[in-house]
């Protein structure tokens, strides 16, 4: 069975700054997808970023970068010049490759943006 | 873009008590679509599949007589929780697959067993 692990369960950066929020994961399957979600307080699952296995390049999504290290089956998420609207609970999640597939959630690491 | 909807947002029910709630695809069709239960400051663990036409794939510990799934349309997928209890009470998300590629979330239901 496929796993996501999410080190951080908290992290603060400063408003403007830049962050880093670490993933990894654990699977034998060699086509899937990773995921960055954001729930904000109205618990409503917003897509940050995708990056599918077989894309060498990192995905980039305006202030959102990805560092996908697949060897490592790594993959952690970079916000720069933090915003306030930044704060949230973010999850990593995998997706198996396979039509139709559910996501696989890490436990989450809440982003507190400090003024 | 794709909407997904949940009805109704929130809910309170006396426990013994049956709740429906709803997941609907605005503008597409869904064949498939899950459903995730959200424990507070916990993570979305999935529940079941549900297919269009077909019974629902229940994940392991989840039972499939107090939650029943009906798919009965290409954009309505409903979660039943019969008999409800409070240790039932939670936030359940309801995602909406479009295409081989693409899901949404819809906003959730919370879920409060009196």
């Amino acid at each position: 069975a496929q796993t996501v692990t999410q080190s951080q369960p908290e992290m603060s950066v400063q408003e403007a700054e830049t962050v880093t929020l670490s993933c990894t994961y654990d699977t034998s399957e060699s086509d899937y997808y990773l995921f960055w979600y954001k729930q904000p307080p109205s618990r409503q699952m917003i897509l940050v970023i995708r990056q599918e296995a077989y894309k060498q390049q990192n995905a980039t999504e305006n202030r959102f970068s990805v560092n996908f290290q697949k060897a490592a089956k790594s993959f952690s998420l970079k916000i720069s010049d933090s915003q306030l609207g930044d704060a949230a609970m973010y999850f990593c999640a995998y997706r198996r490759g396979n039509y139709g597939q559910n996501f696989v959630f890490g436990p989450g690491t809440r982003l507190s943006v400090l003024p | 873009g794709a909407v997904v909807s949940q009805h109704p947002s929130w809910v309170i029910c006396k426990s013994g008590t049956s709740v429906k709630i709803e997941c609907r695809s605005l503008d597409f069709q869904a064949t498939t679509m899950f459903w995730y239960r959200q424990f507070p400051k916990q993570s979305l663990m999935l529940m079941a599949t549900s297919n269009e036409g077909s019974k629902a794939t229940y994940e392991q510990g989840v039972e499939k007589d107090k939650f029943l799934i009906n798919h009965a349309s290409l954009t309505l997928s409903t979660l039943t929780v019969t008999s409800a209890h409070p240790e039932d009470s939670s936030f359940y998300i309801c995602s909406a697959r479009r295409g081989p590629n693409t899901q949404y979330f819809g906003p959730g239901t919370r879920l409060t067993v009196l």
